[in-house]
């Protein structure tokens, strides 16, 4: 079965670039997707790539995607406090509305 | 984007009650999802709702216990049913849209005492 793995935890000083990191097994992802997560509210889509795609960048966002080692990374750009919440990445096997498969979330933490 | 929102935003029910959760979409769709989070965890897809089927459950979810409705394009339903505190969670649902966008209500909080 699928299997999406993440580290659980991050610091970063404000201002600084983070970066997080997400492994998958499933060779057959059509679309990586990154979500954020606060405290106490639902889930942000914040970027997806498809997966012939190997790098996708939207503001302070860079997304890579490196299929052949099935490694899927977010960078942000000069990170905020703003900045700090659960962060999940999630793969879905086939274009169009059907079900993602998330990772185990990655807790950011930004210090002032 | 979808917008989509989910009654109760919360609550805190008694071991064996039901609660059933709505959620609501600004414009009609056809495949609704509906998702767990447990504490501290990730999110794991309990079933998917298309409007007049039978909702598709994932492994280790039943009917019995987490039906649900689809009465039209733009709305459904979750039960979970006889709840014990094991079912503490927040339930998403969640729609697709464009071609690959996947958008996610705010939750509802569920506490089973």
């Amino acid at each position: 079965g699928e299997d999406v793995e993440q580290s659980l935890f991050l610091s970063v000083r404000e201002g600084d670039s983070s970066v997080i990191n997400c492994t998958y097994t499933d060779s057959s992802s059509t679309y990586l997707y990154w979500y954020k997560q606060e405290p106490g509210a639902g889930l942000q889509l914040l970027t997806y790539i498809f997966s012939n795609m190997d790098m996708k960048q939207d503001q302070r966002l860079t997304v890579l995607l490196n299929k052949k080692d099935k490694h899927l990374s977010l960078r942000i750009a000069d990170t905020q406090t703003g900045d700090s919440a659960i962060y999940f990445c999630a793969e879905s096997i086939r274009a169009g509305a059907n079900n993602l498969f998330f990772g185990t979330g990655t807790r950011l933490t930004v210090i002032p | 984007s979808a917008v989509i929102s989910q009654k109760p935003s919360r609550d805190i029910c008694q071991r064996g009650t039901s609660l059933t959760i709505q959620c609501q979409v600004d414009s009609q769709v056809t495949m609704m999802f509906w998702y767990r989070q447990q504490p501290g965890q990730s999110l794991t897809l309990i079933a998917t709702a298309n409007q007049g089927s039978e909702a598709t459950y994932e492994s280790g979810f039943v009917i019995d216990k987490f039906p649900i409705s689809r009465p039209n394009l733009t709305f459904s339903t979750l039960t979970v049913s006889n709840m014990s505190p094991e079912d503490s969670s927040i339930y998403l649902c969640s729609v697709g849209g464009g071609l690959a966008e996947q958008f996610f209500g705010p939750g509802t909080r569920l506490t089973v005492l």
